[in-house]
């Protein structure tokens, strides 16, 4: 059964790192791209980047300076870490699949809010 | 960046109406994607490749367009059908959303 859930504090500082974990199971990160997209509180969806199958990463350009993604293989994780935080930060963080169709499954989500 | 714009914003069908809302896009893209999200549920895959119906989605729901302008339709508005719809694009990066359409049963 494919799932996927995220993981993380529930409350960071401004100025300081996010750092999240997407777990799944049902698939491998070895044959499956995994997206990270947000969605502020009461308002849209953005996507924030993904790492494909092969390891590469590909950024939404108004996060790139900030934002990284990597995986463990091994343990099925993606990380998520994006430095510099403020608080229009604070939003539900999705990790979603791309499976036979794009986006076809979506973790739980994650709220992270940004205050001090 | 390719902008999407979903309209309308907002609206509310009575049970059994039809409903088409759309999708249009700043630049031709290849095919748009639409999710639904319930309160505050995490979105769920409706439609992929502009018009293939996703597994277990009721067939009251197709989409159709090309180019830059895109349509996503329920034949016989259902309560369950309330939510809030996103179409998506995958043409270029930044992968991006549209707004959102908030439909509502009357």
């Amino acid at each position: 059964q494919v799932q996927l859930k995220e993981s993380g504090p529930g409350l960071v500082q401004p100025s300081q790192t996010l750092s999240l974990t997407c777990t799944v199971a049902g698939f491998s990160l070895t044959s499956y791209n995994v997206h990270w997209v947000r969605q502020p509180p009461g308002k849209g969806l953005e996507w924030m980047g993904v790492i494909w199958n092969t390891g590469g990463t590909r950024y939404n350009s108004a996060l790139k300076s900030r934002l990284s993604i990597s995986k463990d293989t091994s343990k099925s994780q993606v990380f998520l870490k994006m430095n510099s935080l403020q608080t229009e930060d604070t939003a539900t963080y999705y990790c979603a699949r791309d499976g036979e169709q794009p986006f076809d499954y979506w973790g739980q989500g994650v709220m992270v809010t940004v205050s001090s | 960046e390719i902008v999407l714009t979903q309209s309308p914003t907002t609206m509310a069908a009575s049970p059994g109406e039809k409903v088409t809302l759309t999708c249009l896009a700043s630049s031709s893209v290849n095919y748009i994607y639409w999710y639904q999200q319930k309160s505050s549920a995490s979105p769920k895959l409706l439609i992929y490749y502009t018009s293939s119906l996703a597994s277990g989605v009721p067939d009251r729901f197709s989409g159709s367009g090309s180019g830059t302008s895109y349509s996503l339709t329920i034949s016989s508005m259902e309560a369950e059908d309330a939510a809030i719809y996103y179409c998506l694009q995958l043409t270029s990066t930044p992968f991006t959303f549209g707004s959102g359409t908030k439909l509502e049963i009357k």
